[in-house]
């Protein structure tokens, strides 16, 4: 079946922009995360979903970051005035349950290039 | 919060020889620990994880991994690496009792030479 889903795969944009970063997770998965991975460092937790809502968004760096999975399924992180330092691949994965045994599948990933 | 630290950043071996790689994580309490692999152009992908019982640990494609409580690690072995083994290692940790939150470290790039 389909694995996780990412897009756009790269994003340019300029400093200050806004952006939007959209994930599919697998059909069914209900646990859905997104991670960061800057240059030379591993994927960093940004945000957990369980369902629709945001269970833990402790990793999210301030407020100009947010996303939401209005349905259950897809979700978007926006990020709001960026800045160069926000460019990174952004990573989302998703799991078949929030249980800690359960794999993460994880996604191709956005480069975001913030010129 | 817990920390996870891979020793070594690249690796280069040549096809056949015996591969280790280091990692060392810091939590106190109970864990559970991962080994993700991510191959040139490929997704990361979960290579081994442990969660309890037995401490050593079979993954995909013939790799090991060794849980030793007493030193928190969890060092990756294959005895004979082969030139699609060359990829990016990733070692990951997370408190069981919830979600999974996971830290990773840094990464292990593993250059394989035929």
């Amino acid at each position: 079946g389909a694995g996780v889903s990412q897009t756009p795969s790269n994003k340019v944009t300029e400093k200050g922009k806004y952006v939007e970063l959209r994930c599919d997770p697998i059909s069914g998965h209900t646990a859905l995360y997104w991670y960061r991975q800057s240059l030379g460092q591993g994927p960093e937790f940004l945000i957990y979903f369980q369902g629709t809502g945001a269970a833990d968004d402790s990793g999210l760096p301030n407020d100009r970051f947010f996303a939401v999975r209005p349905e259950g399924s897809v979700s978007t992180l926006k990020i709001q005035r960026t800045e160069r330092g926000d460019s990174a691949v952004y990573l989302c994965a998703s799991s078949r349950t929030s249980g800690y045994t359960d794999t993460q599948y994880f996604g191709p990933g956005t480069r975001l290039t913030v010129l | 919060a817990q920390s996870v630290s891979q020793h070594n950043h690249h690796v280069i071996l040549s096809e056949a020889a015996s591969l280790e790689l280091g990692c060392n994580y810091s939590y106190g309490g109970t864990v559970n620990l991962f080994w993700y692999v991510q191959y040139p152009g490929q997704h990361l992908q979960l290579l081994l994880k442990y969660f309890s019982g037995d401490p050593l640990v079979k993954g995909i494609k013939g790799f090991e991994a060794e849980f030793i409580k007493s030193k928190f690690s969890f060092n990756l072995r294959k005895p004979s690496v082969q030139w699609s083994d060359t990829a990016e290692y990733f070692c990951a940790v997370n408190a069981p009792g919830g979600y999974q939150k996971v830290t990773f470290g840094t990464g292990t790039k593993l250059q394989v030479i035929p």
